[in-house]
């Protein structure tokens, strides 16, 4: 069955620190892996990643893929309150339309 | 685009009643998902719709859930009848249809069956 475990569950922080969730998988087929923030309610997608050691940025956060290793990685440096959230990572593997999602890492960023 | 839309927000209701839950996808995506939420599971896939039509119910949990696409614009997922177990947040999302999707979640619908 297709897995993906995310660490830490829970994380707190300070603003201005850096921080890195973590998520690894196993799949019978890989295809790609993505990153969603949920904040309050629905999740919003970060990022999609396919390619192995291509690291994708947007503003303060980026994220890198090992295929070799089955995980994946989100910085997010000068961290700040708006930070705050569940952040989810998930694969999709044979059924390509499927995702299937780790239960998430809850990131609290305090002024 | 005022986003995928899910109605209602909260539900809270009793053992062996009907739910039906309501979505409205994003206009000109043609995919569409069903999720469900919990602390102990997570987010899992329940059915998804490609053009209106069902193409994987396999998440459906039982056949207290039905769930129906009869336009491109509307989507029911509906509980009957309902149980405690079945509280959860419903995510309704849709796509584009590019694969994998990249879906864009509507709020929710908090179910409580007491």
């Amino acid at each position: 069955e297709d897995k993906v475990v995310q660490s830490p569950l829970s994380l707190v922080v300070h603003e201005g620190d850096t921080v890195t969730l973590n998520c690894s998988y196993e799949v019978t087929n890989f295809r790609s892996l993505l990153w969603y923030k949920q904040e309050k309610k629905a999740p919003t997608f970060l990022f999609m990643l396919t390619s192995s050691g291509i690291e994708k940025k947007s503003g303060r956060l980026s994220s890198i893929l090992d295929k070799k290793e089955l995980f994946s990685i989100l910085n997010i440096t000068a961290t700040q309150t708006g930070d705050s959230a569940i952040y989810l990572c998930a694969h999709s593997g044979g059924s390509n339309y499927k995702l299937t999602f780790g239960k998430g890492t809850l990131l609290t960023v305090n002024p | 685009d005022a986003g995928v839309i899910q109605s209602p927000r909260h539900e809270v209701t009793e053992m062996g009643q009907e739910v039906t839950l309501r979505c409205k996808p994003i206009s000109g995506h043609n995919s569409l998902f069903w999720y469900r939420q919990t602390m102990m599971r997570g987010l899992e896939l329940l059915i998804y719709f490609n053009n209106n039509v069902p193409i994987d119910d396999s998440g459906m949990p039982e056949d207290r859930f039905s769930a129906k696409m009869p336009n491109a614009s509307f989507s029911t997922l509906k509980i009957q009848p309902s149980e405690p177990r079945d509280s959860a947040v419903y995510f309704c999302a849709s796509s584009h249809g590019s694969l994998p999707p990249k879906l864009f979640f509507g709020s929710g619908t908090q179910l409580s069956v007491l």
